[in-house]
């Protein structure tokens, strides 16, 4: 079936650094990812959509500047936490779909990142 | 606006015993599909099973099956023969076209 692999799937950083987690379709053309956080025993919440070829769309109340999104790519994704503090510490998820797959069918997840910022 | 509601944060099972976890959701769209995604303490998000909103036939996968009751907008699972491997995260989810739609998640505790 349909792989999507995410690295690194742990990463810990002092304050103020920038943070890069790819996101990788392995056998099928992603024309659209999709990025969510997941704080401790809660659920999933969507980010941002990344379009190939195309700018993100942020869901309200998530900083453009702070998580930018590159899907320059049909098999990759990325997301960098510019200039991370200890409060965008989290589990972060992408998801990969693609139209010509049909719309409805299961979005496919990576493991996710955990996210330490120190 | 669509809303996945799970009322019931927490559930505990016997083995070889059926649980049933409740959903229901709202959304103004008439084409969209209801999953339901299985996280254990991995935090890997695993497909149980997923239902078209079109099809009156309830979905089963082996042990898995829903209640989809689609006037009502409730979409629950059952499990049946309750393994100690099912302790989880589960997750109702929404897609009516767009990113999926989480709802808050039911702990399940299998004990022996």
């Amino acid at each position: 079936g349909a792989v999507v692999s995410q690295h690194p799937s742990w990463v810990i950083c002092k304050s103020g650094t920038s943070v890069k987690i790819e996101c990788r379709s392995l056998d099928f053309q992603a024309t659209t990812m999709f990025w969510y956080r997941q704080f401790p025993k809660q659920s999933l919440m969507l980010m941002a959509t990344s379009n190939e070829g195309s700018k993100a769309t942020y869901e309200q109340g998530v900083e453009k500047d702070k998580f930018l999104i590159n899907h320059a790519s049909l098999t990759l994704s990325t997301l960098t936490v510019t200039s991370a503090h200890p409060e965008d510490s989290s589990f972060y998820i992408c998801s990969a779909g693609t139209p010509q797959r049909g719309w409805r069918q299961p979005q496919h997840f990576g493991d996710g990142t955990r996210l330490s910022i120190l | 606006a669509q809303t996945v509601t799970q009322s019931q944060p927490e559930m505990s099972v016997q083995e070889a015993e059926t649980v049933t976890l409740s959903c229901t959701y709202d959304t103004s769209e008439s084409d969209y599909y209801l999953f339901w995604y299985k996280q254990p303490p991995s935090r890997q998000m695993i497909l149980v099973i997923r239902q078209e909103a079109y099809k009156q036939q309830n979905a089963t996968e082996n042990r898995f099956s829903v209640n989809f009751q689609k006037a009502a907008k409730s979409f629950s699972l059952k499990i049946s023969d309750s393994q100690l491997g099912d302790a989880a995260m589960y997750f109702c989810a929404l897609d009516a076209g767009y990113a999926l739609n989480f709802g808050k998640g039911t702990s399940l505790l299998v004990t022996p």
